[in-house]
């Protein structure tokens, strides 16, 4: 199993309080990505990293922000949290190589009331 | 805009009953088309790259294809561990980004 930790794995927060969510991994990959799920719209891609301190917006940025300053570390967060962003977030990572795909964490179950 | 669509839904079989999962995809080029599962409470665990159309690959009773517009996951004499969503995924040619579908929510009863 690829090596990827998400913390915390459940969290259950108010509406207009900052969350943060962190990937850690352990592979050395290049790349490292945010996604979150829900029904009937599957993985949709927040925000990826493609080294430290380079990071671009996915199709669902609005309201969330990343931070990379190690290779090993890829943090998301919530500057004020809504309703509407209560989902599973996962962490992925991959490496340059085209045929090195995708791995996913196990995710963060988020809960804002 | 990149497009993917699985179908069914959903698909109940019985244990050793055979079928087939489809993804439909529009992208501007495609460098890869992935197939993941993904079991409960777990992220999507990866099951196979294909990279143009008429390529094939196998992984026990899974095996997927591609054409030009679609992909194929045949599942032969499943079990009921085979039980999980299956995601499609497709990445365009420059780009590190997936796209992926809803998935294919398949059960295997014994």
């Amino acid at each position: 199993d690829a090596g990827i930790t998400q913390s915390p794995r459940h969290k259950v927060t108010e509406t207009g309080t900052p969350v943060t969510l962190r990937c850690h991994q352990t592979e050395n990959h290049r790349y490292m990505y945010w996604y979150r799920q829900d029904p009937g719209h599957g993985l949709r891609l927040i925000h990826y990293s493609y080294g430290v301190k380079d990071t671009d917006k996915g199709e669902v940025s609005d309201g969330y922000s990343v931070s990379r300053s190690k290779t090993e570390d890829f943090l998301l967060t919530l500057e004020s949290a809504t309703s509407s962003q209560t989902s599973v977030y996962f962490c992925a990572i991959s490496d340059y190589d085209r045929d090195q795909p995708q791995h996913f964490g196990d995710g963060t179950r988020l809960s804002i009331l | 805009e990149d497009q993917v669509t699985q179908s069914p839904e959903a698909l109940r079989l019985q244990e050793g009953e055979s079928s087939s999962l489809n993804c439909s995809y529009t992208v501007s080029g495609l460098r890869g088309l992935f197939w993941y599962r993904q079991d409960p409470g777990k992220g999507p665990e990866f099951l196979f790259t294909l990279y143009s159309a008429g390529e094939e690959k196998e992984k026990e009773r899974l095996k997927a294809t591609l054409t030009k517009k679609e992909s194929f996951l045949h599942i032969t004499a499943p079990k009921p561990e085979d039980s999980a969503t299956y995601l499609c995924a497709v990445q365009e040619g420059g780009a590190q980004k997936l796209v992926f579908g809803q998935g294919t929510r398949l059960t295997i009863n014994p």
